[in-house]
């Protein structure tokens, strides 16, 4: 059974903080993962993918992975009110992608 | 571009009763993938399509069947439906599923069909 494991949460930063997310998954032949966003009552939308072990930054978002801890994580600067959601972390091995239960954030004004 | 379309958006069954639901991929795209989301269970995968195969299932009784068209649209059929089968169903598309490298198979999800089993 492939898993990936997330903190459900809910995580709470102020407006402005980084909010760290995480994420481990148990497949070592995972080959490239995924962060998605999902607020509430609408479907998940893609914040960014990394396939390489490091860091890969997109505006106030960086994603970090390390294959060799099995670890990803998402980070967010400049957290906004908007910013708070549930962030679902997923990773693919072979043709399907496997979601973890996802971490709800809240920032707070 | 348009999105990925799914159809009908919200809809009530009884148990027993059974249950089509559609989706239309973004254009271009050939992959389709179905997921259940629950507040319990989260996004769990039923199974994905690609030039009307199906190249991967999840763990979900047979009651649940899909199927891909030469268009890439796809459908999923849940049989005697049970209170259980509640949820919101996902379909997603990507270029190539996973093929080729990260970029070909990241998912475009499409507003979910949310169906009620009384």
């Amino acid at each position: 059974q492939k898993e990936v494991e997330q903190n459900s949460g809910p995580l709470s930063v102020p407006e402005g903080a980084i909010a760290s997310l995480n994420c481990t998954y148990s497949d070592r032949g995972s080959q490239s993962f995924f962060w998605y966003r999902q607020y509430s009552g609408k479907s998940p939308e893609l914040i960014m993918f990394i396939y390489s072990n490091g860091d890969k930054e997109d505006g106030r978002f960086t994603a970090q992975l390390n294959k060799a801890s099995q670890y990803v994580s998402l980070l967010i600067r400049d957290s906004q009110p908007s910013d708070s959601a549930t962030y679902l972390c997923a990773v693919n091995a072979g043709n399907m992608l496997t979601f973890g239960g996802g971490t709800r954030l809240m920032v707070k004004p | 571009k348009a999105g990925v379309t799914q159809t009908p958006r919200y809809l009530i069954k009884t148990r027993g009763q059974q249950v089509t639901l559609s989706c239309s991929p973004i254009s271009g795209h050939r992959s389709v993938s179905w997921y259940q989301q629950t507040p319990g269970q989260g996004l769990q995968f039923l199974f994905e399509y690609f030039s009307e195969t199906q190249r991967n299932k999840g763990n979900f009784p047979g009651r649940f069947s899909g199927r891909q068209f030469s268009n890439s649209r796809s459908e999923m059929n849940v049989s005697t439906l049970e209170l259980g089968d509640s949820a919101l169903y996902l379909c997603a598309s990507s270029p190539l599923g996973g093929l080729a490298g990260a970029g070909a198979n990241v998912l475009t999800f499409g507003a979910g069909s949310r169906l009620t089993v009384l």
